[in-house]
């Protein structure tokens, strides 16, 4: 994938876990990211949007940042419902297209 | 509310094509593109082009150009994907979401179809 992530991220009840999404100049370095979280078998949802902005309807818990080629998605309490696929996305300048990190299976313990 | 619902699942041989609807519901259609993307079995999200829902302008990623076309049908607010020349490997569910500006740089999609099991098998 375009964009790295961590293959898998753990965390239990009430923590605060991050996942990472490194790219490059040609996408987050000058380009928003936006994160998505797909639950098993279902169609990925919107998490997060130009960086840090929340959808309506997306918990305060959910966060964004980003900083130079990275970007990170923090969850703050986590929730056994919490667990699922999430990944990042970005447009690339050079590619002409989108991409996407290969995802993070967040697992709550 | 805006949706996107896609056509159900296809079964085709190797070699065959396959075109998958996405209908736009509670929405200007002209007014945003519609990207497809697309996931193999236990992988990740895969981009496959973009277009447009106003002029039809298409970007196509570079692995599919040639095999690919996008279309879509204004009087329906109906996008549709053709993929030709099936093979195995082409075996994933195909989404398709909404864009949300006119520029890239500042772009993010949603919402997504339901997705399309596209199932390529001899």
């Amino acid at each position: 994938s375009v964009l790295t992530q961590p293959p898998s991220a753990s965390g239990t009840p009430g923590q605060t876990v991050t996942i990472s999404c490194s790219g490059s100049s040609s996408n987050i370095g000058g380009i928003v990211v936006n994160w998505y979280q797909q639950f098993p078998g279902m169609a990925p949802k919107l998490l997060i949007y130009l960086n840090d902005q929340r959808p309506s309807g997306v918990p305060g818990r959910f966060s964004g940042s980003k900083s130079g080629t990275s970007a990170s998605l923090a969850i703050s309490g986590l929730q056994s419902d919490d667990e699922a696929d999430y990944y990042c996305a970005a447009w690339d300048d050079s590619l002409d297209g989108w991409v996407f990190g290969g995802g993070t299976k967040l697992t709550v313990l | 509310q805006v949706h996107l619902v896609q056509s159900g699942a296809e079964v085709k041989r190797p070699g065959a094509s396959v075109k998958v609807s996405c209908k736009a519901t509670s929405y200007t259609f002209s007014a945003y593109g519609i990207v497809w993307v697309r996931q193999a079995p236990g992988q990740g999200l895969e981009w496959i082009g973009w277009i447009s829902g106003n002029n039809g302008n298409t970007k196509y990623s570079q692995r599919f150009k040639g095999r690919v076309t996008l279309t879509t049908d204004t009087s329906t607010d109906t996008a549709y994907m053709e993929m030709r020349s099936l093979r195995s490997d082409d075996t994933a569910v195909y989404f398709c979401a909404r864009d949300n500006s006119e520029n890239f740089y500042i772009d993010w999609l949603n919402p997504w179809g339901q997705g399309t099991l596209v199932t390529v098998s001899s």
